[in-house]
């Protein structure tokens, strides 16, 4: 069956410590993509990646960064955590050539900075 | 950018009875996909159903189907006889039709739906 990991269900970091959320799929996906999930505000696209060591920006970049060195996998880093990046994290992919395929999404990973 | 908007936060409904969850979305754009999306406790996101914006015929997928009305840019997702499992966050989305403009679906806000036994 399909299957796209998140690394963590749960996690406490300090502010200012450098946090990385890994993403694993097994689908031979090109695409592949980090949300964030925040009440009254949806999902809201941070990066995403079409291929090995290619990103784009999505709609709120600022304070994260990503690595994408394999095709399964794709990380998301937060070089200094802020208290404001408490939320939930939903990585997800997809395959490239069909514009109508859908996302395959993992399980979230719920962040709290203290 | 397409916006995405579901003016309902919160809905509820009986068991076995029927409702809609309303979409709109805003583009500039004649090609174009649309999605709903179920998000459950466990916070696994599933796809509960789409339609391509060329189609005319409105999509059904068992107890779930769409009304899709393009030239309003309405998209409503009509759930029949509701079941407990249906209790969820659901949430619309739009993808452009051509790559070159980015691998980017746009979400809207989630509409909180409970079932009531």
């Amino acid at each position: 069956d399909v299957k796209v990991t998140q690394s963590s269900r749960y996690l406490v970091k300090r502010t200012g410590e450098k946090v990385f959320l890994e993403c694993v799929q097994d689908m031979d996906h090109e695409n592949m993509f980090w949300y964030r999930q925040d009440p009254g505000l949806g999902l809201r696209l941070i990066y995403f990646s079409y291929d090995v060591k290619m990103k784009e920006k999505g709609d709120i970049p600022e304070g994260y960064s990503v690595s994408r060195e394999k095709k399964e996998r794709f990380s998301l880093i937060l070089e200094s955590a802020s208290t404001n990046q408490t939320s939930m994290y939903l990585c997800a992919s997809s395959f490239l050539p069909s514009t109508n395929e859908k996302l395959f999404f993992g399980s979230g990973t719920q962040l709290s900075v203290l | 950018a397409q916006t995405v908007t579901q003016s309902q936060p919160e809905m509820s409904v009986q068991e076995a009875e029927t409702v809609t969850l309303s979409c709109t979305y805003d583009t500039s754009e004649s090609d174009y996909y649309l999605f709903w999306y179920k998000q459950p406790p466990s916070r696994q996101m599933i796809l509960v159903i789409r339609q391509e914006a060329y189609k005319q015929q409105n999509a059904t997928e068992n107890r779930f189907s769409v009304n899709f009305q393009k030239a309003a840019k309405s998209f409503s997702l009509k759930i029949s006889d509701s079941q407990l499992g249906d209790a969820a966050m659901y949430f619309c989305a739009y993808r452009s039709y051509y790559t070159n403009t980015g691998n980017q679906f746009y979400f809207g806000t989630g509409t909180s739906l409970t079932v009531i036994p």
